[in-house]
């Protein structure tokens, strides 16, 4: 079945350390994007690409970096600068031009140590 | 900047009841409008996409309705279930080239009681 894959579910976050969050989509989406949650509010973007190789800043870039060596692949790694980590983490894919849904996966849930 | 505002925040129905849920956007300079349900725990699944040439979509129970120029979206749904019980979130996406950027609501948690 088509769809976006998150890994891991939870993950956990000592001082200073880096972490990396995975997402895999085997859906051919063009555009792929990487979203904080935080309790009882809506979504806020963080990185978006369009395609492999080219990636944009969103409203809450800071402290967070991402790469876009595959299609179907878009990791996103929340750095030690990243002072309030803890949140739930998406991230959605979709076919460019905005005309078709976008479809989410199931979530990174970080917390810190 | 564009914002997108939810009301109610939360709302709790009895089981049959037909139910209005609103999203309304200050630029309405929009692409596209999505409907989204979200379980505790759990990512996103879209359930109405409606783009900014339409006027409304539907999808069995739900009912979607768009209205630019006032910047208001709402959500219609019929004969509510206990399943239907859920956070629902509206997003806009802007128009700048392929971009694809959305804006999201804050949400509405609705329950459904039995």
């Amino acid at each position: 079945d088509g769809g976006i894959t998150q890994s891991p579910k939870y993950l956990f976050r000592k001082e200073g350390q880096n972490v990396t969050l995975s997402c895999e989509q085997n859906l051919n989406h063009d555009a792929m994007y990487w979203y904080r949650q935080d309790p009882g509010q809506g979504l806020r973007l963080i990185y978006y690409s369009q395609i492999v190789n080219d990636f944009q800043k969103g409203d809450i870039a800071e402290g967070y970096s991402v790469s876009r060596e595959k299609k179907e692949s878009f990791p996103l790694t929340v750095t030690s600068a990243q002072k309030n980590p803890t949140a739930f983490y998406l991230c959605a894919s979709s076919f460019q031009g905005g005309r078709q849904p976008q479809h989410f996966g199931d979530g990174t849930r970080l917390s810190i140590l | 900047k564009q914002e997108v505002t939810q009301i109610p925040a939360a709302l709790s129905v009895p089981e049959g009841e037909n139910l209005v849920l609103n999203c309304s956007f200050t630029d309405s300079a929009i692409y596209n409008l999505q409907w989204f349900r979200q379980d505790p725990g759990k990512g996103l699944t879209s359930l109405l996409l409606i783009q900014s040439s339409q006027r409304e979509q539907t999808s069995g129970r739900l009912n979607a309705s768009l209205d630019k120029s006032s910047g208001r979206s709402t959500l219609y749904i019929a004969a509510s279930q206990p399943g239907d019980s859920a956070t629902y979130l509206c997003a806009v996406m802007e128009r700048e080239t392929n971009a694809g950027k959305s804006t999201f609501g804050d949400g509405t948690t609705l329950t459904v009681k039995p």
